[in-house]
């Protein structure tokens, strides 16, 4: 299995409050994608980084920030969490843009 | 418009037949590659098999190919000899030539497999 690890794996915290996920892989692949899963939606992509420091927005990037500052690491922080944030999120690694995405466990987040 | 459809919200299968989960995708870039994933009920995303644009032959991972039909835009998954354990959510997935990678899904299928 890939090296990648999601954490928490799960979270509660309440409207207003900031919240960081983190993803953390030991492939030292170049990508790094976050990705967001609600039901009827599939996985819709929330923000991606090519390298390090170097991040774009996905298709549904408000209300996220992300940073890479080392390539093992890439962080999604949501800065004042609202109810419709409420989601499974994936974090997924590859080494080139050709080949698979590989996915890390999830965290279920619940902001209440 | 949808970049990828799966028109089927859920499948059943009896064990040891075959089945087809449908994709249809929809892009204007000539350099594509299309994805599948299993999930099963624990939640983990696990990668199924890969088909190129380019690809002249239909993929194939053990009891897993891909039925691509580059004319009709369709990237049909065929699970052969199912297994109880192929019950889970399959999710298609597309990602375009110059997009960094990323992936465009599906709603997913969820796909039974009956004893």
């Amino acid at each position: 299995d890939a090296g990648i690890t999601q954490s928490p794996r799960h979270k509660v915290t309440e409207t207003g409050t900031p919240v960081t996920l983190r993803c953390h892989q030991t492939e030292n692949h170049r990508y790094m994608y976050w990705y967001r899963q609600d039901p009827g939606h599939g996985l819709r992509l929330i923000h991606y980084s090519y390298g390090v420091k170097d991040t774009d927005k996905g298709e549904v990037s408000d209300g996220y920030s992300v940073s890479r500052s080392k390539t093992e690491d890439f962080l999604l922080t949501l800065e004042s969490a609202t109810s419709s944030q409420t989601s499974v999120y994936f974090c997924a690694i590859s080494a080139t843009t050709g080949q698979p995405q590989h996915f890390g466990d999830g965290t279920r987040l619940s902001i209440l | 418009a949808q970049k990828i459809t799966q028109t089927q919200p859920g499948m059943f299968v009896q064990e040891k037949e075959a089945v087809t989960l449908d994709c249809t995708y929809d892009t204007s870039d000539p350099s594509y590659g299309l994805f599948w994933y299993k999930q099963p009920s624990s939640g983990e995303m696990i990668f199924l098999i890969y088909q190129g644009s380019y690809d002249q032959q239909n993929a194939t991972e053990g009891r897993y190919s891909l039925n691509f039909q580059k004319a009709r835009k369709s990237a049909n998954l065929v699970i052969s000899a199912s297994q109880l354990g192929d019950s889970a959510m399959y999710f298609c997935a597309m990602r375009e030539g110059t997009s960094y990678g990323k992936l465009t899904f599906g709603q997913g299928t969820i796909l039974t497999v009956h004893p």
